[in-house]
């Protein structure tokens, strides 16, 4: 089945870790997404991606860092120097470009908890 | 000026009646619109995309889009307590120049259908 694969669905972290969350689809899509949710909140776009060895900042990038060396997968870094990281993490992908975008599909999220 | 905004609620409906929720944008570039359910706790997934002008209908769902006045809404017929979740509204921002669209959400409206 297609989709898109997020890992771990829970995670821990001591303050001042860098941890990494991992996304991978096989949609065959060109862009990936990583959104961050806060509690009541809507999504906000940290980075983005339309192909490989390529990305961009999104409204939230500041302490977090990404890569896409294959077309399948994007994972997130969250840095140490992000100072609010305790938030649900979602990873999405679509097609990307063209004024009619598709729509996007989502993994089912990573909850990241930092003490 | 939020880029896309909603009403964040509690909307309160009884079953059987219709709910009708409400988004407003800012970047008239804007060309794909989408509505998306999001139950406690889980991710975003997509209910209905409109790109003209009008009404769209699916099932139960009714999405109608107004370009002019910026606005796009969502219908939900004979509302059941299953619907009951947050719906978020997501719009695209063109990628001028042949860039990567984005998905810009609002902070989504909570529907609470009442037995």
């Amino acid at each position: 089945d297609g989709g898109i694969t997020q890992s771990p669905k829970y995670l821990f972290r001591k303050e001042g870790q860098n941890v990494t969350l991992s996304c991978e689809q096989n949609l065959n899509h060109d862009a990936m997404y990583w959104y961050r949710q806060d509690p009541g909140q809507g999504l906000r776009l940290i980075y983005y991606s339309q192909i490989v060895n390529d990305f961009q900042k999104g409204d939230i990038a500041e302490g977090y860092s990404v890569s896409r060396e294959k077309k399948e997968s994007f994972p997130l870094t969250v840095t140490s120097a992000q100072k609010n990281p305790t938030a649900f993490y979602l990873c999405a992908s679509g097609f990307g470009r063209g004024i009619y975008n598709s729509p996007l599909h989502f993994g089912n999220g990573t909850r990241l908890t930092v003490t | 000026q939020k880029e896309v905004e909603q009403n964040s609620g509690p909307l309160s409906v009884p079953e059987g009646a219709i709910a009708s929720l409400n988004c407003t944008y800012s970047d008239r570039g804007s060309q794909s619109f989408f509505w998306y359910r999001q139950y406690s706790g889980k991710s975003p997934e997509l209910i209905m995309f409109i790109y003209s002008n009008g009404d769209k209908e699916d099932g139960r769902f009714t999405a109608q889009l107004n370009k002019a006045s910026q606005y796009v809404s969502l219908l939900i017929r004979d509302s059941q307590p299953s619907d009951s979740a947050t719906y978020l509204c997501a719009v695209n921002q063109p990628g001028y120049g042949g860039a990567t669209n984005k998905l810009i959400f609002g902070t989504g409206t909570l529907l609470a259908v009442q037995p």
